[in-house]
């Protein structure tokens, strides 16, 4: 079965740091393009960041840039998002998500169940 | 960045009804949209790629058009189970943007 499992989420302070997990099975991970999106209690989805299948190319919006790392290890199907200096803004359900082709940027077919991050002193 | 406007926010219909969602791009993006369905604590659910394809496993009720900066989501006849929150994304060039969701409720 194709499948994305977030982990990592919990309560932190603000200024602090969490990581992020996503493992992924049922599919070769290395060759798809890998997201986070995010989604604050009651509001819409946010993109926050993607990165290529051999981790050679990221981006990341505005509203994180400088403050979280994507990453991904092909060698433990898991793709990462090592978040710093959190805000109270950033408190979200964080959700990985599968580009739907192999390479090639796509819509997202494949979703985890969200991991929540709160922030809060 | 490209902008995402989804109309309208809310829309309150009766089973059977015809549903149609609207998507508008602050700039061309040819035919790189996605519509999701979520529902409350669940994540989004992939239902049409590039504007007009439905995702494999979809009701066929589901069907999107549009090109450019305009774009709908039509449910055919809507069924119990469709009552969700829909979102619409465009994957333009290296770029991701979602809508600001439409939530279709009971009428």
């Amino acid at each position: 079965e194709v499948q994305l499992v977030e982990s990592g989420g919990g309560l932190v302070q603000p200024g602090g740091s969490l990581r992020l997990s996503c493992a992924a099975s049922g599919f070769t991970f290395s060759t798809y393009i890998m997201h986070w999106v995010r989604q604050a209690p009651g509001k819409g989805l946010e993109y926050v960041s993607v990165i290529t299948g051999t981790g050679g190319n990221t981006y990341y919006a505005n509203s994180v840039k400088g403050r979280f790392t994507i990453s991904r290890d092909n060698s433990k199907n898991t793709l990462y998002l090592q978040m710093g200096n959190l805000r109270a803004e950033d408190m979200a359900v964080y959700y990985c998500a599968r580009a739907r082709v192999p390479g090639i940027h796509d819509a997202f077919d494949i979703w985890g169940q969200g991991t929540m991050v709160a922030v809060s002193s | 960045d490209i902008q995402m406007t989804q109309s309208p926010s809310t829309l309150s219909a009766s089973v059977g009804d015809r549903v149609t969602i609207t998507c508008r791009a602050s700039q061309s993006i040819s035919t790189w949209l996605a519509w999701y369905q979520q529902k409350p604590g669940k994540a989004p659910k992939l239902l049409i790629y590039k504007a007009s394809s439905l995702e494999s496993g979809v009701p066929s009720r589901f069907s999107g058009s549009g090109s450019g900066t305009e774009f709908t989501l039509t449910i055919s006849s809507l069924q119990p189970d469709d009552f969700a929150t829909y979102y619409c994304q465009q994957y333009n060039s290296y770029s991701w943007t979602f809508g600001q969701g439409t939530k279709v409720e009971i009428k």
